[in-house]
């Protein structure tokens, strides 16, 4: 199956820092891609949708200015943790989806851990 | 509303089998998947049905019923490495995957 990979896998910050988390399709062009976020215990949470080119479309109560979603390219879209707080320690998990492809390919995800 | 529903929780010994049921209300269907997600990973992909019936895929097979809005995933001869959480997710009208909650499952020996 095609190949997602997630950067970096765990990433601990300071709060008041902001943390970039990179999520790359590394065999296919993925002209869409989704961020999830995961509490422990509980399911995935969609947080935003994005498109190569244009701009993400997100889930009612994320902030957008708090999570800034960047999709560049038909293989990389960023998510940026912007002034990070303790409460936004997550597991953060990417997906891809192809153009003729409905399943949605997921990245091994990022632990993020605001002290 | 848009609502998926599996049990939380199942426990199964391990060589046995074990269905583990999701039903589902969404805006339109194009499909449903199950998830396998073991602790502290992602998940990784085991089926997508969006026609009735039975899918078998080695020890694992989902079923689907799309007038009950119904499925299962079944899994048989259970390792212990199956130990994990299965999401159940619906493919709406917008190609949106809404998810499950996801069902633990613990094999015991």
């Amino acid at each position: 199956g095609a190949v997602v990979s997630q950067h970096p896998s765990r990433v601990i910050c300071k709060s008041g820092t902001s943390v970039k988390i990179e999520c790359r399709s590394l065999d296919f062009q993925a002209t869409t891609m989704f961020w999830y976020r995961q509490f422990p215990k509980k399911s995935l949470m969609l947080m935003a949708t994005s498109n190569e080119g244009s701009k993400a479309t997100y889930e009612q109560g994320v902030e957008k200015d708090k999570f800034l979603i960047n999709h560049a390219s038909l293989t990389l879209s960023t998510l940026t943790v912007t002034s990070a707080h303790p409460e936004d320690s997550s597991f953060y998990i990417c997906s891809a989806r192809g153009n003729r492809d409905y399943e949605q390919y997921f990245g091994p995800g990022t632990r993020l851990t605001v002290t | 509303g848009q609502n998926i529903d599996q049990p939380t929780e199942m426990t199964a010994t391990e060589g046995a089998i074990v269905q583990i049921n999701c039903t589902y209300q969404t805006s339109g269907f194009n499909g449903l998947f199950w998830y396998q997600q073991h602790a502290g990973e992602a998940p990784t992909f085991l089926s997508y049905n969006v026609l009735d019936g039975l899918e078998e895929k080695g020890r694992f097979s989902s079923f689907l019923s799309r007038s009950k809005g119904y499925s299962y995933l079944l899994l048989k001869e259970l390792q212990m490495k199956d130990s994990a959480s299965y999401l159940c997710a619906c493919m709406d009208s917008n190609y949106q995957l809404i998810w499950g909650a996801g069902t633990k499952l613990i094999i015991k020996p």
